[in-house]
């Protein structure tokens, strides 16, 4: 079964410092998500991506996020100065078309900024 | 109001009771309305969704209940088993174009043997 894929499992790092998180979608989806869970809250929507471009993104997608398809099969979320605030689990989704269809979720990438 | 209130917060279920997880929303602009499960250490998986022109969806021991009027719908899981324990979030989406949903904070689903 086609399933979306986030690497790595875990990333730890220190405040300052900047982060990748990648993202394998499934390969036949065009529509492609960020979502962050801080431990023990709830799932919260981060940025949506579609045709090579920002969709929608939420309040909490400010100026040190950006996301990226820099080839046909990986989508990336990069924090450029982590504060410790960002600590959660982030993980990447991706629909086959928009509107309300179903989303996969990945398995998550656990984000420890120190 | 994109806000989804989900309760209760835990629940703890006998094998074989039912347990009833209760969602409710402001935005009547939500028409699509999935329950995702979540197992420690993974990802959420969407469990059974229902769009607002039906009252009821089943799908095995998973129903759906939906109240278009009172903006509530309630996940009702039958014969609950251990293996459903588990964290349940509802949640909700416009027709906007881009499925982005909107979670409600989450039932943790302890079912005792």
């Amino acid at each position: 079964e086609p399933e979306v894929t986030q690497t790595p499992s875990h990333q730890v790092t220190q405040m300052g410092q900047e982060v990748i998180l990648r993202c394998v979608p499934i390969s036949n989806h065009l529509y492609f998500y960020w979502y962050r869970q801080i431990l023990g809250q709830k799932v919260e929507f981060l940025v949506s991506f579609y045709n090579n471009e920002i969709s929608e993104k939420s309040e909490i997608f400010d100026d040190q996020f950006s996301v990226e398809r820099p080839d046909g099969s990986n989508f990336t979320l990069k924090i450029r100065s982590t504060k410790l605030e960002d600590s959660a689990m982030y993980f990447c989704a991706s629909s086959e078309k928009g509107g309300n269809t179903e989303a996969f979720f990945g398995q998550g990438t656990r984000l420890t900024v120190v | 109001q994109q806000q989804v209130k989900q309760s209760p917060q835990s629940l703890i279920v006998q094998k074989g009771g039912i347990s009833i997880i209760n969602c409710a929303y402001e935005n009547t602009a939500f028409d699509y309305f999935p329950w995702y499960q979540q197992f420690p250490g993974k990802g959420p998986a969407l469990l059974i969704a229902i769009r607002p022109d039906v009252s009821e969806k089943k799908e095995g021991r998973f129903t759906i209940s939906f109240n278009k009027s009172a903006k509530q719908f309630s996940l009702h899981i039958m014969d609950s088993q251990p293996g459903d324990s588990a964290t349940y979030f509802c949640a909700a989406s416009d027709d906007s174009g881009y499925s982005t949903l909107t979670f409600g904070k989450g039932t943790m689903l302890l079912v005792s043997p």
